[in-house]
């Protein structure tokens, strides 16, 4: 399978903070890579998909980047709504796999 | 409006049985892939089973292949994961998914809210 690594765990940031996570997969996932927020005790919703394309209706705050294996999900001003545990994800391969997860804060 | 609903969990013994069910309502049922994906309790997401739009092809995670098995009845917009041997390693809030196109899983557009199911003696 491939494995997804997630960085940070989670962090501690400003209102207004530019925020950025990285997620580096095993191997090239060929931009195969979706971003999800979860927000506590509630279903994970899509952000990003294909590495860095907006779902419908997300704030365009939220952005991805990266290729191969080396993926940044940012968020350029972070709001006191975006508290929650953000995952990447993997579809190049069977199966999807996912990262760990980072837990946003508001310091 | 895309909406799942999730139904059928619940606390049962080790190696016991559960299904699942999933109502889908808002989009062209047999267009697009389902999948499963849980949550154990304070943990992160593990993709589980997935089924095409049509139904006819399925896939599993090596941690629950021989032991669940997913469905898809097209004529109740309802897909479902049937449970059997169930181990405590199972339990976690289960959430069906659907996926941006009909084939192989891959990216979830759309979530149920979950059940939990609990495997405890």
């Amino acid at each position: 399978d491939i494995q997804m690594t997630q960085s940070p765990s989670s962090l501690s940031a400003s209102v207004g903070d530019r925020v950025t996570i990285t997620c580096q997969a095993s191997q090239n996932i060929n931009n195969y890579l979706n971003w999800y927020q979860q927000k506590p005790g509630k279903a994970p919703e899509l952000l990003i998909y294909d590495a860095s394309d907006l779902a419908t209706g997300v704030p365009s705050r939220f952005s991805g980047g990266g290729s191969v294996t080396d993926f940044t999900f940012t968020i350029s001003g972070l709001q006191p709504e975006d508290i929650a545990t953000y995952y990447c994800q993997q579809y190049d391969d069977h199966p999807p796999t996912f990262g760990g997860g980072t837990k946003v804060e508001i310091k | 409006e895309v909406q799942l609903v999730e139904s059928g969990g619940g606390s049962v013994q080790p190696g016991g049985s559960l299904r699942l069910s999933c109502a889908a309502s808002g989009f062209i049922f047999s267009g697009y892939a389902i999948s499963w994906v849980r949550q154990a309790p304070g943990k992160g997401l593990e993709w589980v089973s997935g089924v095409t739009g049509s139904g006819g092809v399925t896939y599993y995670a090596d941690s629950v292949r021989g032991r669940f098995t997913i469905s898809r009845d097209i004529s109740k917009n309802t897909v479902y994961l049937q449970m059997h041997n169930l181990r405590a390693e199972d339990t976690a809030i289960y959430y069906c998914a659907k996926d941006q196109g009909p084939a192989a899983p891959g990216t979830f557009d759309y979530w149920g809210q979950g059940t939990l199911v609990t495997v405890s003696s």
